[in-house]
């Protein structure tokens, strides 16, 4: 599996735009990135996955570099209720789907 | 729709005890895998089981063990309980073995206390 890197921490202040970078430069081609969270004392939620083309579902945007080397979540009104770790996963397609959870982002979303 | 549920929600265990923790997958859902979370780090992955069978296994000693049942919910167990198996430990369902398109689906564990 391919390695990542994401900031340990970053702010954002309520109702403006969250961007989480992940830099996953060793990723293979049949792997997807796939975003989770986890909000304090609750288990882990999917957000949105990708293989090469931007995603946006109802809870966030996912932009995937053209290289795919790295990739931005972007929750597009933050709100206190986003506050939570965010992990950046690849996966390879062709494998058991267990998850490699590496340290993530700590998102603090403040008034 | 209920979600994955984890039982009991909080445990407290003596060394050299034995644990079995329990999880119902969300309806539908064939696979079931189990992670642990110590505090201040990422899951890890323990095991994953579909349609009863062990479809992966992390690195974790013997001494942890699980199985699936025909309604697909699933039991984890810990012999020989250390201080280091404190921690809490999550249950994820997902539809099939395959990761392309099948996100897990997480409860929300069961915090294990080892004293």
């Amino acid at each position: 599996d391919a390695k990542t890197t994401q900031p340990p921490s970053m702010d954002c202040a309520e109702g403006r735009a969250a961007n989480l970078p992940c830099n996953h430069s060793t990723i293979s081609g049949n792997e997807y990135v796939y975003w989770y969270r986890q909000i304090h004392s609750q288990g882990p939620q999917y957000i949105i996955h990708g293989l090469k083309n931007n995603e946006t579902n109802e809870m966030a945007s996912l932009i995937i570099t053209e290289d795919r080397k790295s990739s931005t979540l972007i929750l597009p009104h933050a709100t206190l209720r986003d506050t939570a770790v965010y992990y950046c996963i690849p996966i390879n397609t062709g494998t058991a789907s267990k998850l490699t959870f590496g340290t993530g982002t700590r998102l603090q979303v403040t008034l | 729709d209920a979600g994955v549920t984890q039982s009991p929600t909080h445990l407290i265990k003596t060394r050299g005890q034995q644990v079995t923790l329990r999880c119902s997958p969300i309806s539908g859902h064939k696979s079931v895998s189990w992670y642990q979370q110590v505090l201040g780090q990422g899951p890890q992955f323990i095991f994953q089981y579909y349609e009863k069978e062990e479809r992966g296994r992390g690195n974790f000693p013997d001494r942890f063990s699980a199985r699936q049942f025909p309604n697909y919910s699933s039991e984890l167990n810990v012999n020989a309980l250390l201080l280091g198996d404190s921690a809490l430990y999550l249950c994820a369902s997902s539809l099939g073995v395959q990761g392309w398109g099948q996100p897990q689906h997480f409860g929300d564990g069961t915090r294990l206390s080892i004293l």
